[in-house]
């Protein structure tokens, strides 16, 4: 079983669009959550950090669910430099001590 | 410097041959992980280390790679012996401590013909 499992689309919405991702992770003492975009043959990027009360920044907001194990990222009023593939990640506590666990990634393409 | 900056930036080397590839991380940063990534794919975890240290090194595929972290700062990952297979982009990334997101370079895109 995958630690962190994404749909791994692809979506493809139109500019203005509001589109959202979901992931789930395996391990219930998962410490951190982030989310990173990869755009086309480059290397990942920090979006922005997941926190238990949801945060937001511009277009873009994070949730957690402690309980059901589940990260979301809504985008809205898609771009069309919002077109790559985001990255769903989670760092766990224990030996590993801060090992980060990367989802496949759902790819997005905005059209115009 | 300003960010994660790896060399080279891209590696042509035979089947057989000994590579190193190379990771200077964001000054401050004790974390520094490895990854690699075939097209197309996700990222394959390598390997972690919090300062010199290598708590997890469970991702690495074979006997024939290493890796090392001196001063707590800069990082070799060494592969031995190169397969057609271990063509890849290798990626690397710090953090601050093993709490915070890490932050990538831009990768070494490692071509074994």
């Amino acid at each position: 079983r995958k630690e962190v499992e994404q749909d791994p689309g692809p979506f493809n919405v139109p500019e203005g669009a509001t589109v959202a991702f979901n992931c789930t992770y395996s391990n219930s003492a998962s410490q951190s959550f982030f989310w990173y975009r990869q755009d086309c043959r480059k290397e990942p990027k920090l979006l922005m950090s997941v926190y238990s009360s949801g945060n937001e920044d511009g277009r873009f907001t994070a949730q957690l669910n402690r309980a059901s194990q589940y990260i979301s990222l809504l985008i809205r009023d898609s771009k069309l430099s919002d077109s790559a593939t985001y990255l769903c990640v989670v760092r766990e506590r224990g030996s590993t001590l801060g090992r980060l666990y990367f989802g496949r990634g759902t790819q997005l393409t905005v059209w115009p | 410097g300003a960010g994660v900056s790896q060399s080279p930036s891209n590696k042509v080397t035979e089947k057989g041959k000994d590579v190193e590839l190379r990771c200077d991380p964001i000054s401050g940063h004790t974390a520094l992980y490895w990854y690699r990534q075939s097209l197309g794919q996700g990222l394959e975890f390598l390997i972690y280390f919090q300062g010199n240290s290598a708590p997890d090194k469970s991702g690495l595929p074979s006997d024939r790679f290493s890796a090392e972290r001196t001063g707590g700062s800069v990082s070799t990952l060494t592969i031995q012996r190169t397969q057609q297979e271990d063509s890849a982009v290798y990626l690397c990334a710090s953090s601050l401590g093993g709490s915070g997101g890490a932050f990538f370079g831009q990768g070494t895109r490692l071509t074994v013909v």
